[in-house]
């Protein structure tokens, strides 16, 4: 079974530039989340989806970073513009998920590593 | 609010065996997780705990003790290969998983 993908692994921009992030789940997974982990720091939630249909993006700093995951699959996460303090590695994960809460187990993609100069 | 706290750095001797600890406060809980993530790279799962007590999976095992918002990760056998950051992720009532910033475990010969 395939994992989750993600791409570019790794990407070097410039303060004030855009950079997009794609995910693709695990096939059947209804759950997509999108995480920030700043080196030496835990993950943190930046969005989640269900499906198409947004659960919580209560930590996702919405001036500057967008989300979609338009036909409930492949998922974009955008920078714009991107400031120094969003180098980070941000990683994509997904879960079986489905309608209500669920403690299944998140899988999580490679990662991408962003430096922002 | 919500907390995770577990050590930031651990070192152990190959062979041995070492334990690290993981306290949580959450709003409500459904169940407490550990991935193991190696520098680099994305965080894979390791254990999943719901019910207080021991889960044993070959040569790691996870406690959980729900009373005392308490769990540990036990790794037995220490190998080179071992050398990682633990997370420690509780569940709380939204579902949602609350990170600890991961004990980063140094494993010498």
């Amino acid at each position: 079974e395939a994992g989750v993908a993600q791409s570019p692994r790794y990407k070097i921009i410039e303060k004030r530039q855009s950079v997009a992030f794609w995910c693709n789940p695990i096939s059947g997974h209804a759950t997509l989340y999108w995480y920030q982990q700043i080196l030496g720091q835990g993950p943190k939630l930046l969005i989640q989806f269900q499906n198409n249909g947004v659960v919580d993006d209560s930590q996702l700093p919405k001036d500057r970073f967008s989300a979609e995951r338009l036909k409930g699959v492949d998922s974009t996460l955008k920078i714009q513009p991107a400031k120094l303090e969003d180098s980070a590695v941000y990683l994509c994960a997904s879960s079986l998920g489905g309608e209500g809460g669920h403690t299944d187990t998140q899988y999580f993609g490679p990662g991408t590593r962003l430096t922002v100069l | 609010g919500q907390n995770i706290d577990q050590p930031t750095e651990m070192t152990a001797t190959e062979g041995a065996i070492v334990q690290i600890n993981c306290t949580y406060q959450t709003s409500g809980f459904n169940g407490l997780f550990w991935y193991q993530q190696h520098a680099g790279e994305a965080p894979t799962f390791l254990s999943y705990n719901v019910l207080d007590g021991l889960e044993e999976k070959g040569r790691f095992s996870s406690f959980l003790s729900r009373s005392k918002g308490y769990s540990y990760l036990l790794l037995k056998e220490l190998q080179m290969k071992d050398s990682a950051s633990y997370l420690c992720a509780a569940m709380d009532s939204n579902y949602q998983l609350i990170w600890g910033a991961g004990t980063k475990l140094i494993i010498k010969p």
